[in-house]
């Protein structure tokens, strides 16, 4: 099956400076790479996803890039605010059958004001 | 996402009792999923349902049960076979349908049951 790799587990960073998480995942078959966010004791949101048809995605602060040919992808958060304080979860998924996810085991941000 | 409850919030379990979590989603999603999140580890997926009336194991199936008798209701039953069943639950749900060449969809999930044992 799927291992997906994240790092690092937590992350400590200054307001306005830039945060990156990493992953890595194990079957070239997988092709859906999203990234949640979990505050503590809420519920997972989907913050951005990507697919292996594209090299890099962004959304305002956000952006995800994937490396197909390494196995990795990656999450960037410019200008971090305080509320971007939280645990931050890659996912790996391939593209037919159950739409599995394959979790990292988190990040832990925390965005020192 | 308001479209999937999860109840109870939470929940206390006694020696070799069975419990069940409630799932409900109203986004009209073919596939569901029930997690188990535990602290300092991701995500695992207990079972997973694609359509009414099938579903099948993930990867931490054992001690636990599910059904969907509806499209819009997928319980987990925890039996007094889980031993170390204190966790945190979280049930998903997503489309099926595919839009090009793509068939994953993203998953939306509940706001989770934190089961306890007494």
């Amino acid at each position: 099956g799927e291992n997906v790799e994240q790092h690092p587990s937590t992350l400590s960073v200054q307001e306005g400076d830039s945060a990156v998480i990493k992953c890595t995942y194990s079957d070239s078959a997988s092709n859906y790479f999203p990234w949640y966010k979990q505050e503590l004791g809420k519920r997972p949101q989907l913050i951005i996803d990507i697919r292996s048809n594209v090299g890099e995605k962004k959304d305002q602060r956000i952006a995800v890039t994937l490396n197909k040919t390494a196995k990795h992808f990656s999450l960037h958060i410019t200008e971090t605010q305080p509320e971007d304080s939280a645990v931050y979860f890659c996912a790996a998924s391939k593209g037919t059958g159950a739409n599995n996810l394959f979790f990292g085991t988190g990040t832990r941000l925390t965005v020192i004001p | 996402d308001g479209g999937i409850t999860q109840s109870p919030k939470y929940l206390f379990r006694k020696e070799g009792q069975n419990v069940t979590l409630s799932c409900e989603q109203n986004l009209n999603h073919d596939a569901m999923y029930w997690y188990r999140q535990d602290p300092g580890q991701g995500l695992r997926l207990i079972y997973y349902s694609q359509i009414v009336n099938d579903f099948q194991k993930g990867d931490i199936a054992e001690g636990y049960s599910v059904s969907r008798e509806k499209k819009e209701s997928f319980p987990l039953t925890v039996t007094s076979a889980q031993k170390n069943p204190t966790a945190f639950y979280l049930c998903a749900s997503s489309n099926r349908k595919l839009i090009g060449d793509w068939s994953n969809q993203p998953q939306h999930f509940g706001d989770g049951t934190r089961l306890s044992i007494l």
